[in-house]
C-alpha cells in the first residue's frame, strides 16, 4: 500500500514553454503533498508543501509564480513549471502523507525535466 | 535550524562486507530521524525511522541504525552487504511536525564483487 505515482517520468521541452507534472496517491488520501527538487549529485530540496484545497506554502527562494502547485483533490497534486528555462532542468520528486499515516512520507519515482 | 551532515559522499565495499554510513544532525532537541534509499532514477524508499524509545532501530532489507544523542548521530549499518544494496542513501531529520524534512547530501554506495 501507500503508492505514489508521478507522470510523466521524464519530459523534454523547449525554453519558454510550460510543463505540468502530476503526482498521485494511488491507494490512500493524501492530505499533504510535498514537492522536492534534486540536482545531480545533490540532496533533495523542499520546494513547497501543499494541503488539499489550500494554497501551497513555498520555501524561501522558490518562485511561486514560476512553480505553480495545485492540490485540488486528496489524490492529485500538480506542479507546473511556467516559462521553463534550462536552469529549471532537474529531477522533481513529490511525496505524500496522510493524517492516518502521519509518520511517513511516501515518495513518487520522480520526473526528470530537461529544458532545451 | 535543523541540518544533516553525511560526511561520506561515496563509499565502496565488497559484497558480504559490513557497512556503516554516517549521519550527524544538528537540532536542539531530539528530532525524528530517517534513512532513505534511492536507486537510480527512482524515488526514495524509507529504510527505517527513529522517533523515540529504543535507540537501535531495525529497518527493511537487513538495515539497522543507532541513535546516539551524545554524538548527535544516527549511523546506518548492515552486517553483510549485497550487490543489490548499491544505491544512494539519504539521512533525513524532521524537527517535529513532519512538515519540514531536511535531507543530507547523500552517500553513494558502490558494491564490488
Amino acid at each position: 500500500g501507500a503508492v505514489v505515482s508521478q507522470h510523466p517520468s521524464w519530459v523534454i521541452c523547449k525554453s519558454g514553454t510550460s510543463v505540468k507534472i502530476e503526482c498521485r496517491s494511488l491507494d490512500f488520501q493524501a492530505t499533504t503533498m510535498f514537492w522536492y527538487r534534486q540536482f545531480p549529485k545533490q540532496s533533495l530540496m523542499l520546494m513547497a508543501t501543499s494541503n488539499e484545497g489550500s494554497k501551497a506554502t513555498y520555501e524561501q527562494g522558490v518562485e511561486k509564480d514560476k512553480f505553480l502547485i495545485n492540490h485540488a483533490s486528496l489524490t492529485l497534486s500538480t506542479l507546473t513549471v511556467t516559462s521553463a528555462h534550462p536552469e529549471d532542468s532537474s529531477f522533481y520528486i513529490c511525496s505524500a502523507t496522510s493524517t492516518g499515516l502521519w509518520d511517513e512520507q511516501f515518495f513518487g519515482p520522480g520526473t526528470r525535466l530537461t529544458v532545451l | 535550524a535543523q541540518s544533516v551532515t553525511q560526511p561520506d559522499i561515496h563509499i565502496t565495499v565488497s559484497e558480504g562486507a559490513s557497512l556503516e554510513l554516517r549521519c550527524n544532525y544538528s537540532y536542539g532537541a531530539t528530532p525524528y530521524l530517517f534513512w532513505y534509499v534511492q536507486s537510480p532514477g527512482q524515488g526514495l524508499q524509507l529504510l527505517l525511522k527513529y522517533f523515540s524509545g529504543d535507540t537501535l532501530v531495525q529497518g527493511i532489507k537487513g538495515f539497522e541504525a543507532e541513535f546516539k544523542r551524545s554524538q548527535s548521530s544516527f549511523n546506518l549499518r548492515k552486517p553483510s552487504v549485497h550487490w543489490s544494496d548499491a544505491a544512494e542513501y539519504f539521512c533525513a531529520v524532521d524537527a517535529g511536525g513532519y512538515q519540514k524534512v531536511t535531507f543530507g547530501t547523500g552517500t553513494k554506495l558502490q558494491v564490488i564483487p
